[in-house]
């Protein structure tokens, strides 16, 4: 079974700077994914960043990009430029690579960005 | 782009009766989700249907099953509901082929136990 933990249940950024979420797991799996997802105050679940534990670079995607130490079972989230709209909670999740697709999420830091 | 449609957004049912959730993934999906999130939690996965047939199994009650229908639409069925049912259900889908570990969500349905 894998566990994903996130030891920041909540964190504070001003706008226009940067913050990084901190996301561990732990797994026996050699093969699998690791996502960033973002739960607004709408509720709605949004795909940030995936990252494919096979390939070495870490993934961008504008503004975020991940830090993904793959011996050290360690996949960070950093935001730059920090914008109103970041404000939500943000879920590590883990996924391995066969055909069951499940995903194992932390229990998500809740980020705030001030004006 | 179309995206995932659940409905209804909001349900308020009283302890021991039925709900039914609605899921319409996106089309020329063939897998669809389902996740309940708790009050504070993290989502947990229920159930998943590939091809109209159940593909994995995660920490569904028995009270609760789903299936998937000839449209790929699905619905999860839940009876003798009990105030811990109180969650947000969340319905993802996915298309088998490159990015099939890309779950696109819906927004949920919020149920209520009374």
């Amino acid at each position: 079974a894998q566990t994903v933990t996130q030891s920041q249940p909540e964190m504070s950024v001003q706008e226009a700077e940067t913050v990084t979420l901190s996301c561990t797991y732990d797994t026996s799996e050699n093969n699998y994914y690791l996502f960033w997802y973002k739960q607004p105050p709408s509720r709605q679940m949004i795909l940030v960043i995936r990252q494919e534990a096979y390939k070495q670079q870490n993934a961008t995607e504008n503004r975020f990009s991940v830090n993904f130490q793959k011996a050290a079972k360690s996949f960070s989230l950093k935001i730059s430029d920090s914008q109103l709209g970041d404000t939500a909670m943000y879920f590590c999740a883990f996924m391995p690579n066969n055909a069951g697709n499940m995903l194992t999420f932390g229990g998500g830091t809740r980020l705030m960005v001030k004006p | 782009a179309a995206g995932v449609i659940q409905s209804p957004r909001h349900l308020i049912k009283e302890k021991r009766e039925t709900a039914t959730l609605k899921c319409y993934p996106i089309p020329r999906h063939d897998t669809v989700y389902w996740y309940q999130q708790g009050p504070g939690q993290d989502p947990q996965f229920l159930i998943s249907f590939y091809e109209k047939m159940q593909s994995d199994k995660g920490s569904i009650p028995d009270r609760f099953s789903a299936q998937q229908f000839s449209d790929y639409h699905s619905e999860l069925n839940m009876s003798s509901l009990e105030l811990g049912d109180s969650a947000l259900y969340f319905c993802a889908s996915s298309a088998r082929g490159p990015g099939y570990e890309k779950l696109f969500f819906g927004s949920g349905t919020q149920l209520s136990v009374l």
